[in-house]
């Protein structure tokens, strides 16, 4: 079984500061776990995704994420926020290895400010 | 570039009609997805298929079926639409097991198709 929260469903940062999109998963395997971008009527993309390989994953457009066993975390940060960064993000967790179904958390809306 | 590509980005039917949506995927891949994704839900699981002819239900199959003639091709069906099934519908394809280092268990997904059931 596998599960995956978003913990704040709403994000609101100034262009500029740094941005922290909190996910907590459960998992009875060991996880993959992937972050994805959609920006306003566009399909999903991904940012980044870990696989068990290093904790601290780099993705896309200056975003990472670590991996935090102890705390069944995964969130995701960026240094500098930028207004392109607006969009819903989402947080997902899958099995590792073999035929898998991945579980998407609620999605986090990062607004982000002048 | 993997590409999933949908038959129509927007589609506006009437209730009790039946629809189809289909899904093409170009990078050979075995396993295809539906969702359907709802404000404040995320993306729910509606089918997935992990190879021709195979199905599984997902977390909310009730009023959808599909269909997988051919590897690239993953068709969904409201037998009769109602109008709770307005919503955004998203397919995705990814990669069953590792090969030649191409990505693998990473979803790809396309534009959507935002339907409107009157």
């Amino acid at each position: 079984a596998q599960s995956v929260t978003q913990l704040d469903s709403h994000v609101s940062v100034s262009e500029g500061t740094p941005v922290l999109l909190r996910c907590n998963y459960s998992s009875s395997y060991s996880p993959s776990l992937f972050w994805y971008v959609q920006h306003p009527n566009k399909g999903l993309q991904l940012l980044l995704k870990y696989t068990s390989a290093a904790t601290l994953v780099k993705g896309i457009n200056g975003f990472e994420a670590e991996f935090k066993k102890s705390e069944t975390s995964f969130h995701l940060t960026k240094p500098s926020a930028h207004m392109s960064d607006a969009a819903e993000y989402f947080c997902v967790v899958a099995r590792s290895g073999g035929s898998y179904i991945p579980t998407f958390g609620r999605g986090t809306s990062l607004i982000v400010h002048p | 570039d993997v590409k999933v590509t949908q038959s129509s980005r927007y589609l506006v039917k009437r209730t009790g009609e039946k629809v189809f949506l289909e899904c093409v995927q170009d990078m050979d891949h075995e396993n295809m997805f539906w969702y359907r994704q709802d404000p404040g839900l995320g993306l729910r699981l509606i089918y997935f298929s992990y190879d021709v002819k195979m199905k599984e239900k997902g977390d909310i199959p009730e009023g959808y079926s599909v269909s997988r003639e051919k590897k690239e091709r993953f068709s969904l069906i409201l037998e009769s639409a109602s109008t709770n099934q307005t919503s955004m519908y998203l397919c995705a394809s990814s990669r069953l097991r590792p090969s030649g280092g191409a990505p693998y268990n990473e979803q790809f997904f396309g534009p959507g198709t935002r339907l409107t059931v009157l």
